[in-house]
């Protein structure tokens, strides 16, 4: 079956360092998505990739970093440039064409700064 | 521009009906609805495009008002399985895909 798939589920940071969150999509999207989620602010967008080797900042990507080397993948990058990354993660995907274009999200990582 | 929905809370008992608004300050070209249950992904219910055309999910419906640049999404005799955080997702532009989501209202049903 297709899906997006996030990994790992959970994931332990310390201060100072870089973490790489995983999103790998089997849908065939050509467009994927980065969400932050905190209780009570809901799904704030960091970065979105529409086409392979291009995307764009959304309104949080300020100490976040991604590449879009292959169609499949759309890793996220914490770096030691946020301040409060300890949020929950949402990986995100979709068509580019029509109007039909649901999103299809990952189950998610849980990022916690110990 | 994040939207905002209303109410942020409310708590049913099954069988009843409930109303969830989204509105925005900008033109809206389209509006998503998805459901959250707690600790898991959001998962797509329908779409909405500017036209004000009124969408239906089995006893969930939505409609789109483009002048007013609102959404309301109808959930009528509520079941317990509708128990989750609703969010809607408004177009960042007309061209691109990327969505603008509101806070989420979080609805309980209950026996």
């Amino acid at each position: 079956d297709g899906g997006i798939t996030q990994s790992p589920k959970y994931l332990f940071r310390k201060e100072g360092q870089n973490v790489t969150l995983s999103c790998e999509q089997n849908l065939n999207h050509d467009a994927m998505y980065w969400y932050r989620q905190d209780p009570g602010q809901g799904l704030r967008l960091i970065y979105y990739s529409q086409i392979v080797n291009d995307f764009q900042k959304g309104d949080i990507a300020e100490g976040y970093s991604v590449s879009r080397e292959k169609k499949e993948s759309f890793p996220l990058t914490v770096t030691s440039a946020q301040k409060n990354p300890t949020a929950f993660y949402l990986c995100a995907s979709s068509i580019v064409t029509g109007n039909n274009y649901g999103y299809t999200f990952g189950s998610g990582t849980r990022l916690t700064v110990v | 521009q994040q939207p905002v929905q209303s109410p942020q809370a409310v708590i049913l008992r099954e069988g009843e009906d409930a109303v969830i608004n989204c509105s925005s300050s900008k033109a809206l070209y389209s509006v998503h609805w998805y459901r959250q249950k707690h600790g898991e992904a959001p998962v797509f219910l329908m779409i909405l495009l500017k036209g004000g055309e009124q969408k239906g999910h089995d006893k969930i419906s939505a409609s789109f008002n483009e002048k007013k640049q609102q959404s309301s999404l109808y959930l009528t005799a509520s079941q317990l399985s509708y128990s989750g955080t609703y969010f809607c997702g408004t177009g960042r532009s007309n061209s691109g895909y990327a969505l603008n989501f509101g806070k989420g209202t979080s609805l309980l049903v209950t026996p």
